[in-house]
């Protein structure tokens, strides 16, 4: 089964307007942690967002927000406000904890969502 | 404040080659990561040290595959005899050692084998 599930590989948004990009993940941990990343076309990795399983509050960061959802297991990233430059792939990861096998600090990420802001 | 470096950014190679890679990390952080990206797929695990020490090793690190970071500063990924398989980008990331485990990445390599 896959971990990290990302089920829309493109969506369109007009500039200035909000955006939702998708990321269900499976994982039988109590402690885990949640991830947002941005991947330009220049290849960088560039971290957006964190949000651990134990807060309560979602997670802002500037115009990113976290929708956390912990019983249907789904972080969705909101993009306020959309820029011609937050066109990228963006990629949704997991921390896992031990019980599931995972190490607590290695990411398993998802197939990404390629995101094409128009003016 | 420098961020994650990698060289070099692009490598071509010959199949049956050597090649290396060069990573550091933000300098407080002393946890290490190596990561392979293929295309039209997220970042998958290769291998982790905290400080000096490798910790974990994915199976996906053939043992064509070593990385060392020998002063637990800089880390170096070299693979022997290249494949074509072996094509794809090559990311680095570092974290510090706190319950959140932000990884910071690097801008990676860009591995061609003709």
């Amino acid at each position: 089964a896959q971990k990290i599930t990302q089920t829309q590989p493109g969506m369109f948004v007009q500039e200035k307007e909000a955006v939702t990009l998708d990321c269900t993940y499976d994982t039988s941990d109590q402690s885990y942690g949640l991830f947002w990343y941005k991947q330009p076309s220049s290849g960088e990795m560039i971290f957006l967002i964190y949000q651990g399983s134990y807060d309560e509050q979602n997670a802002t960061e500037g115009r990113y927000s976290l929708n956390f959802q912990k019983a249907r297991k789904s972080a969705n990233l909101v993009i306020s406000a959309s820029q011609l430059g937050d066109s990228a792939m963006y990629f949704c990861a997991m921390r896992e904890g031990y019980r599931s096998g995972g190490s607590n600090y290695k990411l398993t990420f998802g197939k990404g969502t390629l995101l094409t802001v128009n003016p | 404040d420098t961020g994650v470096s990698q060289n070099p950014r692009h490598k071509i190679t010959k199949r049956g080659q050597n090649v290396t890679f060069r990573c550091d990390p933000i300098s407080e952080h002393n946890r290490l990561y190596w990561y392979r990206q293929t295309l039209g797929q997220g970042p998958e695990f290769l291998t982790y040290f905290q400080n000096e020490a490798q910790l974990e090793k994915s199976r996906l690190l053939s043992d064509r595959f070593s990385a060392e970071r020998p002063k637990g500063s800089f880390s170096t990924l070299e693979i022997q005899r290249t494949e074509q398989g072996d094509s794809a980008m090559y990311l680095c990331a570092s974290s510090l050692d706190d319950s959140k485990n932000i990884q910071y990445f690097g801008a990676g390599t860009r591995l061609s084998v003709l």
